[in-house]
């Protein structure tokens, strides 16, 4: 079956950029998406279609894919982005989620 | 505006059937290309897809879970139904509701999930 694996943890620094990696074979041939979750909330889609952002996502959220990697880029990390962190694909059918990223912000 | 909200036993036993229904609003499921999906997530741990339901009455099943799962619709009430039978402890999860827009390969929407315990 079809995986995408994550970074357990990623930190980074107020201000700074912070990168979140989804890889899986051939991910780059697929559309891949994100999604932000905080404690005790549902996900939040904040990319879809490897590089578009839905209304009212801001513009420091963006994404890449390319090869067997999906890319997530949080620029000018800010505090409210510390959460929780899942990028999906589509294969043969099937929804698949990655084991999620906890980002902190330091 | 669409919206989501799903509905069901919070506890359930051992080996029972769970079923739950999401509610929506906002869209229609007639619609070419929409979707409403079942994702849950353990407590503490990832999202795991379940079961989607196309517009055009396609259906479809995780592989690992698909002996267990039945997703239905209900046009008339804008309903989804998702049935789970011989539920275990490890089954334990907040189970959520989305909306796949059509074309976009994500699920744009999601309800505020319902969590279902399993313990005798």
């Amino acid at each position: 079956s079809y995986e995408l694996t994550q970074p357990p943890s990623v930190s980074v620094s107020p201000g700074q950029t912070a990168s979140i990696t989804c890889s899986g074979d051939k991910l780059g041939d697929k559309y891949a998406c994100w999604y932000q979750q905080k404690p005790g909330q549902s996900p939040v889609l904040v990319i879809y279609q490897d590089t578009k952002r839905p209304s009212g996502i801001p513009e420091r959220f963006s994404g890449s894919n390319s090869g067997n990697t999906a890319t997530l880029t949080i620029s000018g990390t800010q505090a409210v982005d510390e959460a929780d962190y899942y990028c999906q694909a589509w294969d043969s059918n099937n929804v698949v989620f990655g084991g999620g990223t906890k980002l902190t912000v330091l | 505006q669409i919206t989501l909200k799903e509905s069901g036993p919070t506890l359930v036993k051992p080996t029972q059937t769970l079923t739950l229904t999401c509610t929506f609003s906002g869209f229609s499921l007639s619609t070419s290309g929409v979707g409403v999906g079942w994702i849950r997530q353990p407590p503490g741990k990832a999202l795991e897809w379940l079961a989607l339901f196309y517009w055009d009455d396609e259906k479809l099943y995780s592989p690992s879970l698909k002996s267990r799962l039945t997703i239905t619709k209900d046009t008339s009430k804008n309903q989804v139904v998702l049935t789970m039978t011989n539920m275990d402890p490890v089954d334990t999860a907040t189970y959520y509701c989305a909306h796949r827009t059509s074309g976009s390969y994500s699920f744009a929407y999601w309800g505020q999930g319902t969590l279902v315990t399993v313990s005798s």
